[in-house]
């Protein structure tokens, strides 16, 4: 069966640095996700991207986040000077899109910032 | 804005049901779903209902919807060890975005 992969599954960085985490979504999606859910907290939209561009983003997602599907396969989310308040569990989604708009996860990427 | 709270732990003995209980705000829902997180595995989604029914029932899984309390629950009848996990519930509102609960952590004692 088709999955959505991540990685890497877990990235310790010190603040300031930049991180970027991959995603390879199920091919025959059209749109793509990144959620993020702090340690203890709500699973947390942060965009959503379809037909090679942002179409939906959140308030969290400012300045020090992109995202990029530079290829057509891999599907990217980068941060630019990390904070300590980043360390969370990211994760990928992608769907077909229609009504019913199921999404499909990968396992998440952990990332902690010291 | 929208919001969707969940209780955060429930225990239940092998064998017997589960009722998972979620509460949201927004009116304007349209799919109210459940996933499910397994240890190390990412969120999977589990079911859905519409936001025009009141009741689906998939095999062993049970969703109720009282729209006008705005509240969703989800039955696991006769819970077994395998269904330990965390379960989000969810809402979405025509196609924006997904708006999750924090979990609830299941534990099933065999």
């Amino acid at each position: 069966e088709p999955e959505v992969t991540q990685t890497p599954s877990h990235q310790v960085t010190q603040m300031g640095q930049e991180v970027i985490l991959r995603c390879v979504p199920i091919s025959n999606h059209l749109y793509f996700y990144w959620y993020r859910q702090i340690l203890g907290q709500k699973v947390e939209f942060l965009v959503s991207f379809y037909n090679n561009e942002i179409s939906e983003k959140s308030e969290i997602f400012d300045d020090q986040f992109s995202v990029e599907r530079p290829d057509g396969s891999n599907f990217t989310l980068k941060i630019r000077s990390t904070k300590l308040e980043d360390s969370a569990m990211y994760f990928c989604a992608g769907s077909l899109g229609g009504n019913t708009g199921e999404l499909f996860f990968g396992e998440g990427s952990r990332l902690t910032v010291l | 804005g929208e919001d969707v709270e969940q209780s955060l732990f429930l225990s239940v003995r092998e064998g017997d049901s589960s009722v998972i209980n979620c509460t949201y705000t927004d009116s304007s829902s349209t799919y109210l779903y459940w996933y499910k997180q397994e240890p190390g595995a990412g969120l999977q989604l589990l079911t859905y209902i519409f936001s025009n029914m009141d009741m689906k029932q998939d095999q062993r899984l049970t969703v109720l919807l009282n729209k006008k309390d705005k509240h969703l629950s989800l039955r696991i009848a006769d819970t077994q060890t395998g269904d330990s996990a965390i379960y989000f519930c969810a809402e979405r509102a025509g196609n924006t975005p997904l708006v999750f609960g924090k979990g609830t952590r299941l534990s099933v004692i065999a």
